[in-house]
């Protein structure tokens, strides 16, 4: 199976900050990687698909890139509502497999 | 707009069997596969499977190979997760998530959007 880490796990950030979050695979998945955003109690929502391309009404500050192994979530202007969980998820193989997670916060 | 709609909340004792149901809206039932994903609390999120509504056939992640169970019911379009052999780490929420996705000329890409609100299942003594 494929693995996948995120780094850092957990970030403090304040609100206009640019944010940059890391998702590594364990081995070439091209670009099968999509991001999503979860909020306490609430479902993952969909940001990236395809490493790169925005999901419909998502925010432009969300951009992703990367391919192969390395791949990388960025905000660019941190807004309140940003504040949540995001995890990548490898669509290269079954199983699907997300990364643990990073947790974005308020400095 | 296309919509997952859960079943509710539920409490079962070690050893027993959980379903649980997906109703999909706003979109042609059998023309998605359906994921089960599942979250223990404070944890991440955890692929169970998927279930092809049209045909039925089913991809079960190995950790829960004999003890999950897909199926759907394409004339009300709902499709259901059953879990049996209860343990006290089975108790999570579980999601259900359509997979969307689109083919180019070279490849084919898929993720999971939308999901459903989550149903927590609960398993203690």
């Amino acid at each position: 199976d494929i693995q996948m880490t995120q780094s850092p796990s957990s970030l403090s950030a304040s609100v206009g900050d640019r944010v940059t979050i890391t998702c590594r695979a364990s081995q070439s998945i091209s670009s099968y990687l999509n991001w999503y955003q979860q909020k306490p109690g609430k479902a993952p929502k969909l940001l990236i698909y395809a490493a790169s391309s925005l999901q419909s009404g998502v925010p432009s500050r969300f951009s992703g890139s990367g391919s192969g192994t390395d791949f990388t979530l960025t905000i660019s202007s941190l807004q309140p509502e940003d504040f949540a969980t995001y995890y990548c998820q490898q669509s290269y193989s079954t199983p699907r497999v997300f990364g643990p997670g990073t947790k974005v916060d308020i400095k | 707009q296309v919509q997952l709609v859960q079943s509710g909340a539920e409490v079962k004792k070690p050893g027993a069997s959980v379903k649980v149901s997906c109703k999909a809206s706003g979109y042609t039932f059998t023309g998605y596969y359906m994921h089960w994903v599942r979250q223990a609390p404070g944890q991440g999120l955890e692929w169970m499977g998927w279930i092809n509504p049209n045909s039925g056939g089913t991809n079960y992640a190995q950790k829960f190979q004999g003890r999950v169970t897909m199926t759907r019911d394409t004339s009300i379009s709902t499709a259901y997760m059953e879990l049996s052999r209860l343990r006290s780490d089975d108790t999570a929420v579980y999601y259900c998530a359509r997979e969307g996705g689109y083919c180019s000329s070279t490849s084919c890409h898929d993720w999971f959007d939308p999901w459903g609100q989550g149903t927590l299942v609960t398993v203690s003594s």
